[in-house]
């Protein structure tokens, strides 16, 4: 199993402009999850989603956007990239039920 | 005030000995409790769930507080291998569905030889 995946692991954006980080994951879990990681804040979360076709906002929604259109896909779209918003990127997902989430290996992301 | 709070640390450990740190979180309504542990620029992984009675896995003991708030973990015997950051996650149910968890800042160990 791949288990959960994201892309890109890296990525350099100019302020105002818009990309989609993907995420996927082949564990047929129910819940997946955004979360964003700054030095000394922990993990935020920013959006989640309890299945598909159900999102809903974490602590840090502003700026960015999700959908879940399938079990398997969970992209986080930013929509005018700001400087604020330059930070390591996690998604996650766990199965209803239980409380381990599995993280991806996270994308790195820039905003100049 | 956080809703977990954690020591950043770093703790610096000799080999083979003892570690503890504490986190504390806030809100009442927590209902269970997790040390994820968190290599240098990769993704954090569970670690170990803290029961109520408290619980070891190996060389790794937790410890929950409820009266006080805190949840704590410890290694003994420390191995350089062991060298991460430790992140507490308390987890609260949600009205609608499912479960919110929220992450403390980190404690970094660094064991050296």
């Amino acid at each position: 199993n791949a288990g959960v995946t994201q892309t890109p692991k890296f990525q350099v954006l100019k302020t105002g402009q818009s990309m989609t980080l993907q995420c996927a994951q082949d564990m047929n879990h129910e819940y997946m999850s955004w979360y964003r990681q700054d030095p000394g804040m922990g993990l935020r979360l920013i959006h989640y989603s309890v299945g598909a076709g159900i999102t809903d906002q974490g602590e840090v929604p502003n700026g960015y956007n999700v959908s879940r259109s399938t079990t398997e896909d969970f992209p986080l779209r930013l929509l005018s990239a700001a400087p604020s918003q330059t930070s390591v990127y996690f998604c996650a997902s766990k199965s209803a039920g239980l409380y381990e989430q599995y993280f991806g290996p996270g994308t790195r992301l820039t905003v100049t | 005030r956080k809703e977990v709070e954690q020591d950043p640390g770093p703790f610096n450990v000799p080999e083979g000995a003892t570690v503890a740190f504490n986190c504390t979180y806030s809100n009442s309504a927590s209902q269970s409790f997790f040390w994820y542990r968190q290599d240098c620029r990769k993704e954090p992984k569970l670690l170990m769930s803290v029961y109520s009675s408290g619980n070891e896995d190996g060389r790794f003991t937790a410890q929950l507080n409820r009266a006080s708030q805190y949840i704590s973990l410890l290694i003994r015997d420390s191995k350089l291998s062991d060298s991460a950051t430790y992140l507490c996650v308390v987890n609260i149910a949600l009205k609608a569905a499912g479960n919110k968890l929220t992450f403390g800042g980190g404690t970094r160990v660094l064991v050296k030889p």
